[in-house]
């Protein structure tokens, strides 16, 4: 059974549209993350949570927001899309120990 | 702050030949934590490799790679490439004392031709 998975798999999006997108894990992993990945930037950081009720700015978390209402969800939201926001988005899980483990991606087409 | 500089952009190999994928990383920590991350088309990246302790090899699936802190350096090798190696490649740096965040290169993808 799958760890981490992410809902929607695919969406698009029209301009200035809410999305959001979400994240379960059964890790019972404290730490989450939200990445992007463009091909020429690889994997870059969004949005992370230490728990339930905390997050905490990435590298790039202009135009995001996120929420961890519980130890197993963790969402990203993008209140006005734009198509610059268009990516695949992996969500991820981890220990103290550095290795996450990492959902199956959205891909995310704003249009 | 921490960082990493790995190879980039497309590296193209002939089946047999050996691996080389070079990182370097800067860190204001003494004890680094390294990772390499492994990323087959249409799927998501997994943990290839990682490591904690200066000087020491460690292997996984025909992958080695040994943390070197005298050269700030975390390649990953593999002696004989194959097909199935056709995948992109990130190494990462653990961001100590910030949550557990890693710090990923910008990736390189191999593809290994027969």
């Amino acid at each position: 059974e799958a760890a981490v998975t992410q809902s929607p798999r695919n969406k698009v999006a029209v301009t200035g549209g809410k999305v959001t997108l979400s994240c379960n894990q059964t890790n019972n992993h404290n730490n989450m993350y939200w990445y992007r990945q463009d091909t020429g930037h690889g994997l870059r950081l969004i949005h992370y949570s230490y728990g339930a009720g905390s997050t905490e700015k990435g590298d790039i978390p202009d135009g995001y927001k996120a929420s961890r209402p519980s130890q197993e969800n963790f969402s990203l939201i993008l209140e006005l899309a734009t198509p610059s926001q268009t990516s695949v988005y992996f969500c991820a899980s981890g220990g103290t120990g550095g290795e996450q483990f990492f959902g199956p991606g959205t891909r995310l087409t704003v249009l | 702050g921490d960082s990493v500089t790995q190879t980039e952009g497309l590296v193209t190999l002939t089946e047999g030949l050996p691996v080389m994928l070079n990182c370097t990383y800067q860190t204001i920590y003494s004890n680094p934590f390294l990772f390499w991350y492994v990323q087959h088309l249409n799927e998501s990246p997994r943990l290839l490799l990682k490591s904690f302790t200066d000087n020491k090899r460690t292997e996984h699936q025909g992958f080695h790679a040994t943390l070197h802190k005298s050269s700030s350096s975390f390649h990953l090798q593999k002696s004989s490439a194959q097909l199935s190696d056709s995948a992109l490649y990130y190494c990462a740096l653990l961001q100590q004392g910030t949550g557990s965040k890693l710090s990923f290169g910008k990736g390189a993808k191999l593809t290994v031709s027969p």
